[in-house]
């Protein structure tokens, strides 16, 4: 069975400074895995995925996530926060490449400060 | 292109009646979602369908609930009879194939509570 853990409920950044987001999963399969975010009152947008090649995917609005196997990670970064970046952010896993069953993990609520 | 259509955003119900909750998917997608999230459990799939057929829907809570896709532009989820405990945002996604090079883009969700 796949399943992703999310450390840490809420974060808060300052604006400017260095988001980081913590993902680990664990999969029985190589695994595929993804980050969306959730804006208020909004459905899920797919912020990044990675599916196979290069480690270091990027995404939309800045963010970027590296994919570590030995140490079953996939933590999502981006260098300088925006008051924008305010959202719910969710780590997800696959079980294959085609299967869309996602298991998602509890969320990271990110709240910038000015 | 509008995106994935919920309705209605909110719906607030006494515990015991039926409760419909609608989804229009993008134009041209084959496979639908009905996902439910809530504090305690987070995001849960319920229920998917592929070319309006129901594919998986070990999700599904209970027999209170059913899902419907009658043509390729609509699906309903239905809760009949709602409890409290179905208190939730529900929301449907939609995805041009299935398979991780198909992203799903997912409406703004429907609020229910359950009174």
């Amino acid at each position: 069975a796949q399943s992703v853990t999310q450390l840490g409920s809420h974060v808060s950044v300052s604006e400017g400074a260095l988001v980081l987001l913590r993902c680990n999963y664990s999969s029985s399969v190589p695994p595929y895995l993804f980050w969306y975010v959730q804006y208020p009152n909004q459905g899920l947008q797919l912020l990044l995925k990675y599916t196979t090649g290069a480690t270091l995917v990027k995404g939309i609005n800045g963010f970027e996530a590296e994919f570590k196997k030995s140490e079953t990670s996939f933590h999502l970064t981006k260098p300088s926060a925006h008051m924008s970046d305010a959202a719910e952010y969710f780590c997800a896993v696959s079980r294959g490449s085609n299967d869309y069953k996602l298991s998602f993990g509890a969320g990271t609520t990110v709240t910038v400060r000015a | 292109d509008a995106g994935v259509i919920q309705s209605p955003r909110h719906e607030v119900t006494e515990m015991g009646q039926e409760v419909t909750l609608r989804c229009k998917p993008i134009s041209g997608h084959d496979y639908l979602f009905w996902y439910r999230q809530t504090m305690m459990r987070g995001l849960e799939l319920l229920i998917y369908f592929n070319n309006n057929v129901p594919i998986d829907d070990s999700g599904m809570p209970e027999d209170r609930f059913s899902a419907k896709m009658p043509n390729a532009s609509f699906s309903t989820l239905k809760i009949q009879p709602s409890e409290p405990r179905d208190s939730a945002v529900y929301f449907c996604a939609s995805s041009l194939r299935t398979g991780v090079n198909s992203p799903l883009h997912f409406g703004n969700g429907t609020r229910l509570t359950v009174t």
